[in-house]
């Protein structure tokens, strides 16, 4: 149980394309998903906290207009990297709970390796 | 402010040879304190929950524990297929979001 999608898993593409990036729960719902960005050898910097039927909550320093968050259901929540320059190339991963208790893991997708050319 | 560190950056184990990694947290309330394995390219894959000092969890060759400071995996006669990334994340009661280490990249040779 407990499983996330994230698709798609690699994305190489031109300076000024839009790109989304989709996760789902496949076996539960999830209320809240949290998108992180994860540099080489780095850890994984949390970058928005996604909530069914509101505005997702941006951590300091990320540009809401950039990262474009949408959680339309209890099990689908995107992120469209707006306008994609190199310097937005990274390795993406979405995340949800099956509970918002303190509790409960976050259950991870695969993620997703963009690439701006 | 949260803080996690983990160590060592590195580690390199021959099969059979046991170790542990360490997690140093300084945090505002622990809720929770994760581990998670991740291989290259892949999403962090959960291993475990710990809530309290003293609380230990196990799972075939791996075993967490918990102080208030810090928390261990340690690693039985590891196996070639152990090698990966071991990330310890911590959640406060302020928030639901994980704070991450940066981690502790095995590798264990036949």
């Amino acid at each position: 149980g407990a499983v996330v999608s994230q698709h798609p898993s690699r994305v190489i593409c031109k300076s000024g394309t839009s790109v989304k990036i989709e996760c789902r729960s496949l076996d539960f719902q999830a209320t809240t998903m949290f998108w992180y960005r994860q540099f080489p050898k780095q850890s994984l910097m949390l970058m928005a906290t996604s909530n069914e039927g509101s505005k997702a909550t941006y951590e300091q320093g990320v540009e809401k207009d950039k990262f474009l968050i949408n959680h339309a259901s209890l099990t689908l929540s995107t992120l469209t990297v707006t306008s994609a320059h190199p310097e937005d190339s990274s390795f993406y991963i979405c995340s949800a709970s099956q509970g918002n208790e303190g509790n409960q893991p976050q259950h991870f997708g695969d993620g997703t390796r963009l690439s701006i050319l | 402010e949260d803080q996690v560190t983990q160590s060592p950056e590195a580690l390199r184990l021959q099969e059979g040879e046991s170790s542990s990694l360490n997690c140093s947290y300084t945090v505002s309330g622990l809720r929770g304190l994760f581990w998670y394995r991740q291989d290259p390219g892949k999403g962090p894959e959960f291993l475990f929950t710990l809530y309290s000092a003293g609380e230990e969890k196990e799972k075939e060759r791996l075993k967490a524990t918990l102080t208030k400071k810090e928390s261990f995996l340690h690693i039985t006669a590891p196996k070639p297929e152990d090698s990966a990334t071991y990330l310890c994340a911590v959640r406060v009661y302020s928030g639901y979001a994980l704070n991450f280490g940066k981690g502790t990249s095995l590798l264990v040779t036949p």
